[in-house]
C-alpha cells in the first residue's frame, strides 16, 4: 500500500513570495495534519482537518492557510514568506484523527 | 502550555548496551502517548503508542516503553541496541481529545558498532 505522499520534495522560493505545497493520505485515511518541523527541533502543529473541515489549528499566522479536497488530499499555502519559514513541511495522515502516519516531507527554503 | 520534554538531545552507546531514553509531558488530562523514530534520510516512523490499558507497550524491532502516570512519564526502552538503531527518536502526545501532536525536541542517539 502506497504511504503518505507530499509534492514537492524540495523547494526553494525568495522572501515575499508564495508556496503551495500538497499532500496525498494514504488511501481510506480521511484525516490529514500539517506541521512544521526547524533544524534541531521537533514538529509543531500547523493544521488538522477531517472531512474536509478544520479541526484544529497552531499558533501560526493567517499567511499560513491550507485546504482538504473531497479525495481528502490536501494544500497548505503559505503567503509573503520569511526567512523564519525556511523548514520541513510534513504532512500526516489518519483514519479518523488518532495514529499520525506521515509522509517523506518537503524541504522549502526561502531565500 | 502544555509540553512534553526530552531529556537528552544527543545519546551515543555502543552496540549490545541497553538503552532508555526519558520523556516527560506536562499535563494532567488524558493523554495519548507515541514515540516516533526517523531513520538517516528516512521519514519519520511511528515507534509504538499506549492509549489505554497495559501500561507496558512494545513496539516494532523490539522497542518497548513504560507509561508512569504518576510520573508523566513514558520513557523508551531497548536492552540491547544495534548499529542499526541509529537515528533520532521523538516522544509525542495528543492531549483530551484534540489530535494536535505535542512534540519534543528530539534525542539523537548514536549507535557504535
Amino acid at each position: 500500500d502506497a504511504g503518505v505522499t507530499q509534492s514537492p520534495t524540495h523547494l526553494i522560493k525568495t522572501r515575499g513570495q508564495q508556496v503551495t505545497l500538497r499532500c496525498s493520505p494514504i488511501s481510506g485515511h480521511k484525516s490529514v495534519s500539517w506541521y512544521q518541523q526547524v533544524l534541531g527541533q521537533g514538529p509543531q502543529f500547523i493544521f488538522q482537518y477531517y472531512e474536509k473541515e478544520e479541526r484544529g489549528r497552531g499558533n501560526f499566522p493567517d499567511r499560513f492557510s491550507a485546504r482538504q479536497f473531497p479525495n481528502y488530499s490536501s494544500e497548505l499555502n503559505v503567503n509573503a514568506l520569511l526567512l523564519g519559514d525556511s523548514a520541513l513541511y510534513l504532512c500526516a495522515s489518519s483514519p479518523y484523527t488518532d495514529t499520525q502516519y506521515f509522509g517523506p516531507g518537503t524541504r522549502l527554503t526561502v531565500l | 502550555a502544555q509540553s512534553v520534554s526530552q531529556h537528552n538531545h544527543h545519546v551515543i552507546l555502543s552496540e549490545a548496551a541497553s538503552l532508555e531514553l526519558g520523556c516527560n509531558y506536562s499535563y494532567g488530562g488524558t493523554v495519548n502517548l507515541f514515540w516516533y523514530v526517523q531513520y538517516p534520510g528516512q521519514h519519520l516512523q511511528l515507534l509504538l503508542k499506549y492509549f489505554s490499558g497495559d501500561p507496558l507497550v512494545k513496539g516494532i524491532k523490539g522497542f518497548e516503553a513504560e507509561f508512569i502516570k504518576s510520573k508523566f512519564s513514558f520513557n523508551l526502552r531497548k536492552p540491547s541496541v544495534q548499529w542499526s538503531d541509529t537515528a533520532e527518536y521523538f516522544c509525542a502526545v495528543t492531549l483530551d481529545s484534540n489530535y494536535q501532536l505535542i512534540w519534543g525536541a528530539g534525542t539523537k542517539l548514536i549507535i557504535k558498532p
